[in-house]
């Protein structure tokens, strides 16, 4: 079970804004590293996975990038939306385990 | 089509009932898991079953039993429940055994154990 930190804890912006996440982990045996959105009463949803050191992927107005060296993937959103509320987590893993973060959870105003 | 199913998605019991969740995925996927969200809103993973047989089982206390009659079904069954047991439980299901696949959640089912 790897310690994984993801911050800001919450964040709270307007709409039109961008933002960015940051999740921390452990470098050694990483295999690969998770992103799911979590709306409310719903169930998380994957957005990205990455294995690459220096993997960059986009989906819509969300991006992700890796750096498995030192341990860090950085979430972004452009332009957010207020269907864009939900908690972000981050989960990365050894072979066979992911461990999640508990998440960045964020709201974004009309 | 819910790709993921667990029933029930609320359950209520007294201390010391014996009780089961279940779940099914039509994804044809070759691994689940049963996920446990914390008092602390992390999700910590319980088992994984990869085609009928255990790959991980973190530490959990042996009241907890998954039993999984075909690669489609993964159930939960707990035993002498306890207050602490009350939690929202996740199955999910990804394709292989590698953690390069995503995993695909069900809804979610609420424990409250009184």
């Amino acid at each position: 079970i790897l310690n994984v930190e993801q911050s800001p804890q919450s964040l709270h912006v307007q709409e039109g804004d961008s933002t960015n996440f940051t999740c921390s982990f452990p470098s050694s045996n990483f295999y690969a590293l998770h992103w799911y959105r979590w709306e409310t009463a719903k169930s998380p949803e994957a957005l990205f996975v990455m294995t690459l050191n220096g993997d960059e992927k986009k989906k819509g107005r969300i991006s992700a990038t890796l750096n498995t060296k030192e341990g860090y993937s950085y979430l972004y959103i452009k332009g957010s939306q207020p269907e864009d509320s939900a908690t972000y987590l981050c989960a990365p893993g050894g072979y066979s385990t992911l461990t999640f973060g508990k998440g960045t959870m964020l709201l974004v105003s009309p | 089509d819910t790709a993921v199913s667990q029933t029930p998605k609320y359950l209520v019991t007294q201390m010391g009932n014996d009780k089961s969740i279940k779940c099914e995925q039509n994804l044809g996927h070759d691994t689940m898991y049963w996920y446990k969200q914390d008092s602390k809103k992390f999700l910590k993973i319980m088992f994984s079953y990869n085609n009928k047989e255990l790959i991980i089982n973190e530490t959990v206390p042996n009241r907890f039993s998954p039993k999984s009659p075909d690669k489609a079904h993964l159930n939960l069954h707990i035993n002498s429940l306890e207050l602490g047991d009350s939690a929202v439980y996740f199955c999910a299901s990804s394709p292989g055994t590698s953690e390069r696949g995503e995993l695909f959640f069900g809804e979610g089912s609420r424990l409250t154990v009184l």
